[in-house]
């Protein structure tokens, strides 16, 4: 079983749909989620980072972890084009090495 | 966020040549960095875990001779491609870990974009 599993895609939504990308992992001692952007030929940028259940907002971004049921999701609100991009998960046991997931790549179409 | 910078962003070497990348974090002290490589497409692949002041620690399947790892500053890692073959060209990635108030985060360089012909 992989550690972190995410839905390689294609996800394709409309420009101004929510774009959902979701994440499940397999350590339940991990403690710290994080969602992070990487457009074609760049390196990965932290986006989003939440450490308790329920949800965080940060701007046209909601990140909603569940520990119990081992997932993590990434809500993208009103997408835009600039959105499309593979979004990597990551969650860390503290102390541990970050463990990522495979990507999700997002096309948002105009 | 943290910064973490690359250099160089592009390199071309011959076969046969060695070749250095620099990865500095510019505004935090990193005890630990992580070098990865990405082939186009692909998933980030951890080659090795950079321990300031300590030899590193390489993932299974990586030639720690082939990939030289010296994290000589709380700073500063370098990963030199020994002997660089075709093979070895890839996108290489670097990234530091910085601790928050009570939790780790880790930030990425730029990527350093490797040709070898």
């Amino acid at each position: 079983q992989k550690e972190v599993e995410q839905n390689s895609g294609p996800l394709s939504v409309p420009e101004g749909a929510i774009a959902s990308l979701n994440c499940t992992y397999s350590d339940r001692g991990s403690q710290s989620f994080f969602w992070y952007r990487q457009y074609s030929g760049k390196s990965p940028e932290l986006i989003m980072s939440i450490y308790s259940n329920g949800d965080k907002e940060d701007g046209r971004f909601t990140a909603q972890l569940n520990k119990a049921s081992q997932y993590v999701s990434l809500l993208i609100r009103d997408s835009q084009p600039s959105d499309s991009a593979t979004y990597l998960c990551a969650v860390n046991r503290f102390g541990q090495n970050f463990v990522f997931g495979p990507g999700t790549r997002l096309s948002v179409l105009p | 966020g943290a910064v973490v910078s690359q250099h160089p962003s592009r390199v071309i070497c011959k076969s046969g040549t060695s070749v250095k990348i620099e990865c500095r974090s510019l505004d935090f002290q990193a005890t630990t960095m992580f070098w990865y490589r990405q082939f186009p497409k692909k998933s980030l692949m951890l080659m090795a875990t950079s321990n300031e002041g300590s030899k590193a620690t390489y993932e299974q399947g990586v030639e720690k001779d082939k990939f030289l790892i010296n994290h000589a500053s709380l700073t500063l890692s370098t990963l030199t491609v020994t002997s660089a073959h075709p093979e070895d060209s890839s996108f290489y990635i670097c990234s530091a870990r910085a601790l928050g108030l009570d939790h780790y985060e880790q930030y990425f360089g730029p990527g350093t974009r490797l040709t070898v012909t």
